[in-house]
């Protein structure tokens, strides 16, 4: 079945720890993206990357960095840099590259848990 | 800056009863709209989505929603909830560059 996996579903860190969360998708997508919710919040845009090889920071970018080796992987760190880093974060994919408007499909999240 | 708003943060409706969710957005260009749907500790699914022609569309699950671009409102209906449709749901817009902005979402609830 084609589709978006993210893992963990439920994740527990330490404060100071990085993190790391796993996104892969067997769509065949350009375009991949990382969001955070909070409860009453909506998500919020943390990056994106269009291709491989190059991504591009989102409105809160802070605290967390990413890398896109392969077309179907897009791995997200939290680091220790990350003020408020519970919450549950949403990995996404889209067909299109930049300039072209285009559907995004969403994975079933991670939830983070900072101890 | 773009933006959207959804002003009900919750709402209740009996099963079997008419839904209408509301959704305003600000955006000075021809806007793609999205709704999405959440249940509790899931990602978003795709209702329907509006990018050009008839304003009003057909979505999965019984869900249409009809763009008013004088209102600026992109608002999703549904003629009889089921128990099932309880959930969260988000309105967006695209701003280009497949950026999505969200709304902060409507609570469902569906009661007996």
């Amino acid at each position: 079945d084609g589709g978006i996996t993210q893992s963990p579903k439920y994740l527990f860190r330490k404060e100071g720890q990085n993190v790391t969360l796993s996104c892969e998708q067997n769509l065949n997508h350009d375009a991949m993206y990382w969001y955070r919710q909070d409860p009453g919040q909506g998500l919020r845009l943390i990056y994106y990357s269009q291709i491989v090889n190059d991504f591009q920071k989102g409105d809160i970018a802070e605290g967390y960095s990413v890398s896109r080796e392969k077309k179907e992987s897009f791995p997200l760190t939290v680091t220790s840099a990350q003020k408020n880093p519970t919450a549950f974060y949403l990995c996404a994919s889209s067909s299109r590259l930049a300039g072209v408007v285009d559907t995004q499909y969403f994975g079933p999240g991670t939830r983070l848990t900072v101890l | 800056a773009q933006s959207v708003t959804q002003p009900d943060i919750h709402i209740t409706v009996s099963e079997g009863a008419s839904l209408e969710l509301r959704c305003n957005y600000s955006y000075g260009a021809t806007p793609y709209l999205f709704w999405y749907v959440q249940s509790p500790g899931q990602g978003l699914q795709l209702l329907l989505k509006y990018f050009s022609g008839d304003t009003l569309v057909q979505g999965i699950k019984g869900f249409e929603a009809e763009f008013k671009r004088s209102q600026s409102s992109f608002n999703l209906r549904k003629p009889s909830v089921h128990w099932s449709d309880a959930a969260e749901y988000f309105c967006a817009v695209n701003t280009g560059f497949q950026k999505l902005v969200f709304g902060t979402g409507t609570r469902l609830l569906v009661s007996p």
